[in-house]
């Protein structure tokens, strides 16, 4: 059973363009959370997914970031127009329907120059 | 809002030494404590978990006992080993529909030979 998957796993952009982090759940999990974690700091909650639905964004910015995780495909954390401050690892976990415990994947690291 | 302390770090051992690293938590329920690690470059691994009070993770030679009248989640090691040189994040999840993770800031370990 693979598990959870990210990609790219690193990721270049310049100011002002747009970020597309994507994350495929391990097999049988339906449910997606996106985290961001800054340097030297712990992980901090932006959003969680299930198939086509938005359950919670409290973490997510206002402005420039979105995400989906539509009935076919991966999840898809999207920043657009982004600054620096953006440059962040940004993981994604899953977890099966009523489970606690959530299973990490490998993380994107974004660099803005 | 629930939030989660962890002692700072970091924290440098010798092979075979005893190891604690202190977690506190505020919460307005009853929540599920975790104890996750991660590696270089890595994502997050579960390491141990605990669902109500006085329930013992334990995994790899470590341990952690919810402590409801401290709300504390101490993880310990009776003898490390330079493999586990990692940083350790404790984190909380409040359950009650709000499935979001709740992590402290994490503890950097290093153990020399």
């Amino acid at each position: 059973n693979a598990g959870v998957m990210q990609n790219p796993r690193h990721l270049v952009r310049r100011r002002g363009q747009e970020a597309r982090l994507r994350c495929s759940p391990m097999k049988g999990h339906s449910h997606v959370y996106w985290y961001r974690q800054l340097p030297e700091e712990g992980l901090k909650f932006m959003v969680y997914l299930q198939k086509e639905n938005i359950i919670d964004e409290s973490g997510m910015p206002k402005e420039r970031f979105s995400a989906e995780f539509p009935k076919e495909g991966p999840s898809i954390l999207r920043i657009q127009q982004v600054v620096r401050g953006d440059s962040a690892a940004y993981f994604c976990a899953s977890s099966p329907p009523s489970a606690e415990t959530q299973y990490f994947g490998p993380g994107t690291r974004l660099l803005v120059l | 809002g629930d939030s989660v302390t962890q002692m700072e770090g970091p924290v440098t051992l010798s092979e075979e030494a005893f190891l604690t690293i202190n977690c506190t938590y505020t919460a307005t329920g009853y929540p599920s404590l975790f104890w996750y690690v991660q590696y270089p470059g890595e994502g997050l691994q579960l390491l141990l978990k605990a669902t109500k009070a006085d329930d013992k993770g334990s995994n790899k030679g470590f341990e952690a006992t919810y402590r409801k009248e401290t709300t504390s989640f101490h993880l310990e090691k009776g003898s490390v080993q330079v493999s586990d040189s990692a940083v350790y994040f404790c984190a909380l999840a409040s359950g009650g529909g709000s499935e979001k993770l709740v992590f402290g800031k994490g503890t950097k370990l290093t153990v020399n030979p």
